[in-house]
């Protein structure tokens, strides 16, 4: 079985530009979300899809972060200004449903760098 | 308030011998689930074991077993036998009923040495 893969693995970009990574699921998981993770520290949500629906979105900078999920599928997380602070590593994540008991299995990440 | 909390930063441990990480967790919820992750220096997140808040047993999983003490929320990470390649930062996280989210702590380095 496939696992959740994500491109580009690396993106360098200048303060200001725009930037959009990709993610697809695992065949069949429902539930798909976007991580966070800065140097030495663990992830942090930023949004979570169940389907193509928008479940929590409470810690994405609205201001310049936004993604979709338009076919219940794979899905676009953009940042447009980037920020210096951005520089992380952007995990995305799937799981078959939201239960407590549901594992998410992650991608390799994009691991994002702002100049 | 901190959810994980993970003590450890940093960790030796020689090569075959066993090596136990600490994680101690924090919540009011009767119902909730316990992770651990590893991360190698590749980036990507490998899942490795999984714990319920009911689960009478103590989960294993190969070299992995998790050593869950409910009355003192902690769930301890036993890796057996250890080999060169489990050197990775690896993270406890929980998850509680209605809060979809993962919550991660802030990662235990592990380095085996030959």
């Amino acid at each position: 079985e496939a696992g959740v893969a994500q491109s580009p693995r690396y993106k360098i970009i200048e303060k200001r530009q725009s930037v959009a990574f990709w993610c697809n699921p695992i065949s069949g998981h429902a539930t798909l979300y976007w991580y966070q993770q800065i140097l030495g520290q663990g992830p942090k949500l930023l949004i979570q899809f169940q389907n193509n629906g928008v479940v929590d979105d409470s810690q994405l900078p609205k201001d310049r972060f936004s993604a979709e999920r338009l076919k219940g599928v794979d899905s676009t997380l953009k940042i447009q200004p980037a920020k210096l602070e951005d520089s992380a590593v952007y995990l995305c994540a799937s799981s078959p449903g939201q239960g407590v008991t549901d594992t998410q299995y992650f991608g390799p990440g994009t691991r994002l760098t702002v100049l | 308030a901190q959810k994980i909390t993970q003590t450890q930063p940093g960790m030796f441990v020689q090569e075959k011998e066993a090596v136990t990480l600490d994680c101690t967790y924090d919540t009011s919820d009767p119902s909730y689930g316990l992770f651990w992750y590893k991360q190698p220096s590749s980036g990507e997140m490998i899942f490795l074991i999984y714990q319920g808040s009911y689960d009478q047993q103590n989960a294993t999983e190969g070299r992995y077993s998790l050593n869950f003490q409910k009355a003192r929320k902690s769930a301890n990470l036993v890796i057996s036998a250890s080999q060169l390649g489990d050197s990775a930062m690896y993270f406890c996280a929980m998850r509680e009923v209605g809060d979809y989210k993962l919550s991660f702590g802030a990662g235990t380095t592990v380095t085996v040495r030959a």
